[in-house]
């Protein structure tokens, strides 16, 4: 089953914070995040695995509440760069069927 | 290293062709895939195989084939092309047990049936 994201777009200025969520209706092995450039592949951030982890990344981080099936994706001082389409993927028993979401698109603008 | 590799970039088919999407990765990675993405449905898990002679089906299989006879290769075929198979297609490979490894993902190929 699919994770749900949310929101399904969002719109920053330079500098700002954003926040993507990333849900499941199941139990959750481990959460998965990629980011695409339009017309680009899907390029891996982090992975987050079962025990309540928190991973950061330069300025971008993730937390994973396993009790809730949810993960976050914090971009924090966001630059022009971070513009793109903001996938999670999850897997519910490390058994090598993973789903994604939806994606969440995400502009940076001057 | 290449990484994953797929062909051909961009292809146009008229309904009930059939062809074959090639994806090879150089990274001896067991685990193989194949995804569709459309627009707002994010990537859909086709078929997968965690080594030669291994594939298993994912969330939309059909009217798609795959084999997968060496640890490089991993062709997706078509039997009879539909106007709904129109969609951006991505092979993707990690080590087996995805939950905890990434995943790389090829350029992905365009294709358009009419």
């Amino acid at each position: 089953q699919q994770p749900v994201q949310s929101p399904q777009a969002v719109i920053l200025r330079e500098g700002e914070d954003a926040v993507i969520n990333c849900s499941s209706s199941k139990a959750l092995y481990s959460v998965h995040w990629y980011r695409q450039k339009h017309g680009e592949a899907p390029v891996f951030l982090m992975i987050l695995l079962k025990g309540g982890e928190q991973k950061g990344h330069d300025k971008i981080s993730a937390s994973f509440n396993e009790k809730k099936q949810q993960s976050s994706l914090y971009l924090t001082a966001s630059q022009l760069s971070y513009s793109g389409t903001y996938f999670c993927g999850t897997d519910q028993e490390n058994n090598n069927d993973m789903r994604f979401g939806a994606g969440t698109r995400l502009t940076v603008k001057p | 290293n290449a990484g994953v590799t797929q062909t051909p970039k961009f292809q146009v088919l008229k309904t009930g062709q059939s062809m074959t999407l090639q994806c090879a990765q150089d990274m001896n990675h067991e685990y193989m895939s194949w995804y569709r993405q459309d627009p707002g449905m994010g990537l859909r898990l086709i078929h997968y195989s965690v080594g030669a002679g291994i594939t298993d089906q994912g969330e939309v299989p059909n009217g798609y084939n795959v084999s997968r006879s060496t640890t490089e290769d991993f062709p997706l075929r078509l039997l009879s092309a539909a106007p709904s198979q129109t969609s951006v297609y991505f092979c993707a490979s990690s080590y087996v047990g995805t939950g905890s490894y990434e995943q790389y993902f090829g350029p992905g190929t365009r294709l358009t049936v009419t």
